[in-house]
């Protein structure tokens, strides 16, 4: 299995900022994903990081809010912007590859928290 | 009505009972199931997954998927206090295991 790291691992940040989230794989994956976990809430997919295209958002995400890079096959960021306190929350990478049936394996997370 | 639904708990059992834990859907296209456990301030663990109705054991620990009922459970046995976390039910469909959507978790504590 994969193993991913994420930068930072927890932040605090004032409203209005942005902060960018890294996600580093250690083996070349197929797929890299985004995902928000909120306190007592599921798992909720933001967007598919593809490579060398733009990243494909799910219902209720936007590229402005949610700007994603994958310059290649280890590597993603995810960019929260324009923080207000609805974005604290933990927000956590997972890939899965080679093969496109692998499952998913996760990340640590990030722990945001806005003031 | 969610695509998901899991017990959010929390459940307490004592050292070595039988952990039984259990998530319903509604959506019969899904085609996989996992199951994920994840410690305090950790990302989600994969534990197991399985494509088919049935049983699949994997030392302690035994999913059980029941398509006609759309029901799906994970039990560990001999439980121990190093089991106690936060255990995740996800389902997909599709080739690309992008679409998982995910039950809220169930938050197990075992006591020794």
């Amino acid at each position: 299995s994969a193993v991913i790291s994420q930068k930072p691992s927890r932040d605090i940040c004032q409203r209005g900022t942005s902060l960018t989230i890294q996600c580093q794989v250690d083996s070349q994956v197929t797929m890299m994903f985004w995902y928000r976990q909120q306190p007592g809430q599921s798992l909720t997919l933001i967007a598919t990081a593809n490579q060398g295209s733009e990243a494909t958002y799910e219902s209720g995400f936007v590229i402005d809010k949610f700007p994603i890079s994958r310059p290649n096959l280890t590597f993603s960021t995810l960019t929260v912007s324009n923080m207000s306190p609805e974005d604290s929350s933990i927000y956590l990478c997972s890939a899965s590859g080679p093969v496109l049936t692998d499952t998913q394996y996760f990340g640590p997370g990030t722990r945001l928290t806005v003031l | 009505q969610k695509e998901v639904e899991q017990d959010p708990g929390p459940l307490s059992v004592p050292e070595g009972a039988i952990v039984s834990l259990n998530c319903t859907y509604s959506n019969s296209a899904f085609q996989y199931f996992m199951w994920y456990r994840q410690y305090s301030r950790k990302g989600p663990e994969l534990l197991m997954y399985t494509y088919s109705s049935g049983n699949k054991e994997d030392g302690r620990f035994t999913a059980q998927v029941d398509k006609s009922s759309k029901y799906i459970s994970l039990f560990i046995r001999d439980s121990q206090p190093s089991d106690s976390a936060t255990y995740l039910c996800a389902m997909g469909w599709g080739g690309s295991q992008g679409n998982l959507i995910f039950g809220k978790g169930t938050k197990l504590s075992v006591k020794p």
